[in-house]
């Protein structure tokens, strides 16, 4: 199956400033790059995803970016909020599984 | 549209007695995942569904763990025996299709093991 690295374990970030989370994946056939948010308590959702035909998708103040040939993607949150602060984790769809990582504690510091 | 449904919510049980999960998927989704999330940890994947078939269960400890999802719809998750090592949130999640497309998870259920 694929295997999903997930860096840094937490990010602590001024608020105002960007967060960056970066994902590499093991199996170049995967095909769907999503990401989640999941506050204190809830559930996962997603707040972003990115297809293997794409190199770069932007939704307000989030971005992902997508590297097929190094096999990474990355989250980048820009002007950072308190509302941002939870757990984001990274995925990976090969063939019928959607494989995560282990999560990045994102914590903005007003 | 309603969510993905699970019950109960919080569960406690002694060791070596036995659990069992219920989950509503959304109306129509053929795809069916159950994880489980030990605390600090990201979604581990114990058994995939497509329909009412399995597609991947490769990480289901299958001495003690069971699914079912009789009729393609509605499926339940078994532990028995528990293990100490058994306490995290189980969530299940459903989408329309295979991997490839948006999992809607369930609010998930805290299984505490003593």
């Amino acid at each position: 199956g694929e295997n999903v690295e997930q860096h840094p374990s937490t990010l602590s970030v001024q608020e105002g400033d960007s967060a960056v989370i970066k994902c590499t994946y093991s199996d170049s056939a995967s095909n769907y790059f999503p990401w989640y948010k999941q506050e204190l308590g809830k559930r996962p959702q997603l707040i972003i995803d990115i297809r293997s035909n794409v190199g770069e998708k932007k939704d307000q103040r989030i971005a992902v970016t997508l590297n097929k040939t190094a096999k990474h993607f990355s989250l980048h949150i820009t002007e950072t909020q308190p509302e941002d602060s939870a757990v984001y984790f990274c995925a990976a769809s090969l063939l019928l599984e959607l494989s995560f990582g282990a999560g990045t504690t994102v914590t903005v510091r007003a | 549209e309603a969510g993905v449904a699970q019950s109960p919510r919080y569960k406690i049980i002694e060791k070596r007695q036995s659990v069992a999960f219920w989950c509503n998927p959304i109306s129509g989704h053929a795809t069916l995942y159950w994880y489980q999330q030990i605390l600090g940890q990201g979604p581990k994947l114990l058994i995939q569904f497509q329909n009412n078939g399995v597609v991947d269960d490769s990480q289901l400890p299958k001495d003690r763990f069971s699914a079912e999802r009789l009729k393609g719809v509605d499926s339940t998750l078994k532990i028995q025996p528990a293990k100490l090592e058994d306490s995290a949130v189980y969530l299940c999640a459903s989408s329309l299709a295979s991997g490839n497309t948006e999992a809607f998870f369930g609010q998930g259920t805290r299984l505490t093991v003593v």
